[in-house]
């Protein structure tokens, strides 16, 4: 069974601090998704990371994938009130491409 | 980015009563999901389903549900008699490449 596991499951955090959200994944899949949620909203792709040793940036957050580790990265830069949301990662192991996500990141960001 | 709609944006059904969600994608995908996320929970695959067929299902989606896709354009799930514990978030999503798009959601409440 393909086990999906994300920390920490809650962040609070001050604004212009720094922090790493971990995604740690059990399968061979070299194919690993980041979502945002807001309360009571859908899921909003962030990142999709397709091959060891990707990297990809937006704005404050940058994500990375290590597939030999199994492990991915999103990293927050100078945290913003506008960030606080809930992070998701998501991992994809078979040919329909169905994704089985972590419990998400509950993030909040302070003054 | 596609769009997605899904409709109703909130049901409220008795338990042992039939409901069907519907997706509506706003051009031409051959493959769709459904997820559901339970309050506070992370989200969960329920089925794919691509060129009008069952590509993939996951344990959750046992006899009570169904999807169709019945004129070409709106893709529907349909769970035959709810129970309390279907109580959740549902998903529609598309992919048009590797990344998935989310619908708006539709919220089912069973009493």
């Amino acid at each position: 069974e393909l086990k999906v596991e994300q920390n920490p499951l809650f962040l609070s955090m001050q604004e212009g601090k720094n922090y790493t959200i971990y995604c740690n994944y059990s399968t061979t899949s070299d194919r690993l998704y980041w979502y945002r949620q807001d309360p009571g909203k859908s899921l909003e792709s962030l990142f999709v990371l397709l091959s060891n040793g990707a990297v990809k940036q937006e704005g404050r957050l940058m994500a990375s994938l290590d597939t030999k580790a199994r492990l991915s990265t999103l990293h927050i830069t100078a945290a913003v009130h506008d960030l606080s949301a809930t992070y998701f990662c998501a991992v994809d192991e078979n040919s329909g491409y169905a994704l089985n996500f972590g419990k998400g990141t509950s993030l909040l960001v302070t003054p | 980015e596609p769009e997605v709609t899904q409709t109703p944006s909130h049901q409220v059904t008795q338990m042992g009563q039939e409901v069907i969600l519907r997706c509506v994608p706003i051009s031409n995908h051959l493959y769709f999901y459904w997820y559901r996320q339970i309050l506070g929970q992370k989200v969960e695959f329920l089925v794919s389903f691509y060129n009008n067929e069952i590509s993939e299902k996951s344990e959750i989606f046992d006899d009570q549900f169904s999807v169709e896709r019945p004129d070409g354009s709106n893709f529907t799930l349909k769970i035959r008699s709810t129970k309390l514990e279907d109580s959740a978030m549902y998903f529609c999503a598309i992919r048009p490449g590797y990344e998935q798009y989310f619908g708006p959601g539709t919220r089912l409440t069973v009493t």
